[in-house]
């Protein structure tokens, strides 16, 4: 079946314009994860969703990120006031249930600030 | 959460065994050991879970040793499509939603 997909695969954007990013789980997973992976290093969680809601939001570097996700499907992941800090790859990945550390990942969004 | 250590990065050959040894001094009674490998361009990728002793799945093996400080991913007999990061996790399974990732273990595989 399919996997999880993201879009764009790659994003370049000005300093300080908005960017969504969008993920779509595996059909039937209830739990979505946002991670964030900057150029060499290990995975930054940023927030899960349950179904719709997003009980942790704890790993969102500032209040210029914000997520959501409708119909426990398609999720988007919005930077405001893009800085050149923000440039990573975005990913996105999906279980079947929450408490569970195999997880399905996408294959990210590459997000360049100039 | 427990912290892990890895080696930086390894080099193999083709058709070798490659073992891959992370440390978790501080891991708890409830944490599990799981491994992902991670190709470039490409999010990572679960190759396996463990508790204790060994476990073994079509693609690796994972020997933890009695006190569980250590663990040590086994790759039989590597090809070029291994050439990855690899990723030792540990969390316990309530909780580890939030997938803590390090830098990871770097392994070429030359011909």
């Amino acid at each position: 079946g399919a996997g999880v997909s993201q879009s764009p695969s790659n994003k370049v954007t000005e300093k300080g314009k908005d960017v969504e990013l969008r993920c779509d789980p595996i059909s039937g997973h209830t739990a979505l994860y946002w991670y964030r992976q900057r150029l060499g290093q290990g995975l930054e969680f940023l927030i899960y969703f349950q179904g719709n809601s997003a009980p942790d939001k704890s790993g969102l570097p500032s209040d210029r990120f914000s997520a959501e996700r409708t119909g426990e499907s398609v999720s988007t992941l919005t930077i405001q006031r893009t800085q050149q800090e923000d440039s990573a790859v975005y990913l996105c990945a999906s279980s079947s249930y929450l408490y569970t550390d195999t997880q399905y990942f996408g294959p990210g969004t590459r997000l360049t600030v100039l | 959460l427990a912290k892990t250590t890895q080696p930086i990065s390894m080099d193999s050959y083709e058709g070798q065994e490659v073992n891959i040894t992370c440390s978790h001094n501080n891991i708890a009674t409830n944490d599990y050991i799981t491994w992902y490998q991670q190709f470039p361009s490409q999010g990572p990728r679960f190759i396996i879970q463990g508790y204790k002793t060994k476990v073994t799945n079509e693609v690796a093996s994972l020997f933890i040793p009695a006190d569980r400080k250590s663990s040590t991913l086994s790759l039989p007999r590597v090809s070029l499509s291994d050439t990855a990061v690899y990723y030792c996790l540990v969390g316990d399974r309530d909780s580890s939603y939030k997938l803590i990732f390090g830098s990871g273990t770097r392994l070429l595989v030359r011909p």
